[in-house]
């Protein structure tokens, strides 16, 4: 199994300002996986990270707003631009144990408020 | 929009009984796969169950699938306070690589 840290485990921003969240794994991995937890609800996938290429994001998330950098097999960011309150969620990120569409291992998470 | 639909939406149990939470999704998977939530930190893995099976056990678990109906069944036996958790189904898509993930069930336990 994978050991997954994120830094910060929460922050209180405001509006207009910027967030980084840095994830870092115990091990090298192909793929990373951002994902977005609004209040009260499941989780959504933002983008995946692969090392060495851009990411590719999903449906209604872009670049200009999450964008994420993924500079070697252990390490990855996501910034949260622009941020309004709607931005307010838990952010995770995750790493395939084996393979595509495997188990995936994700980090404690990132507690955003924005004011 | 997601895959998974799972109901109930919460569940409030005592202790030492069994909880049964269901999850049904709309296209063909390679896998479902369940999680469990802790008080909005990061997921933990379950158990994860293939399109060519139909019931799996790890320890206090069991969890069914039904490809007919397009559904899965996570049952946790003797349940403890510990189990007090929101859990997740999470879908993978027929030739697809990536997590879809249902609503959740938040799971209460009574001591």
């Amino acid at each position: 199994s994978a050991v997954i840290s994120q830094k910060p485990s929460r922050d209180i921003c405001q509006r207009g300002t910027s967030l980084t969240i840095q994830c870092q794994v115990d091990s090298q991995v192909t793929m990373m996986f951002w994902y977005r937890q609004q209040p009260g609800q499941s989780l959504t996938l933002i983008a995946t990270a692969n090392q060495g290429s851009e990411a590719t994001y999903e449906s209604g998330f872009v670049i200009d707003k999450f964008p994420i950098s993924r500079p070697n097999l252990t390490f990855s960011t996501l910034t949260v631009s622009n941020m309004s309150p709607e931005d307010s969620s838990i952010y995770l990120c995750s790493v395939e144990s084996g393979g595509l569409g495997e188990t995936q291992y994700f980090g404690p998470g990132t507690r955003l408020l924005v004011l | 929009s997601q895959q998974g639909e799972e109901d109930p939406q919460a569940l409030s149990i005592q202790e030492g009984e069994n909880a049964t939470m269901n999850c049904s999704y709309k296209t063909s998977i390679n896998n479902l796969q369940w999680y469990r939530q802790n008080s909005g930190r990061g997921l933990v893995h379950l158990i994860l169950i293939r399109s060519n099976e139909r019931e799996k056990h790890s320890g206090r678990l069991r969890v069914t699938l039904d490809t007919s109906k397009k559904s899965s069944s996570l049952l946790i036996t003797a349940s403890r306070a510990a189990d007090t958790a929101s859990y997740f189904c999470a879908t993978v898509m027929e030739y697809g690589n990536k997590l879809v993930f249902g609503a959740g069930t938040i799971l209460r336990v009574k001591s």
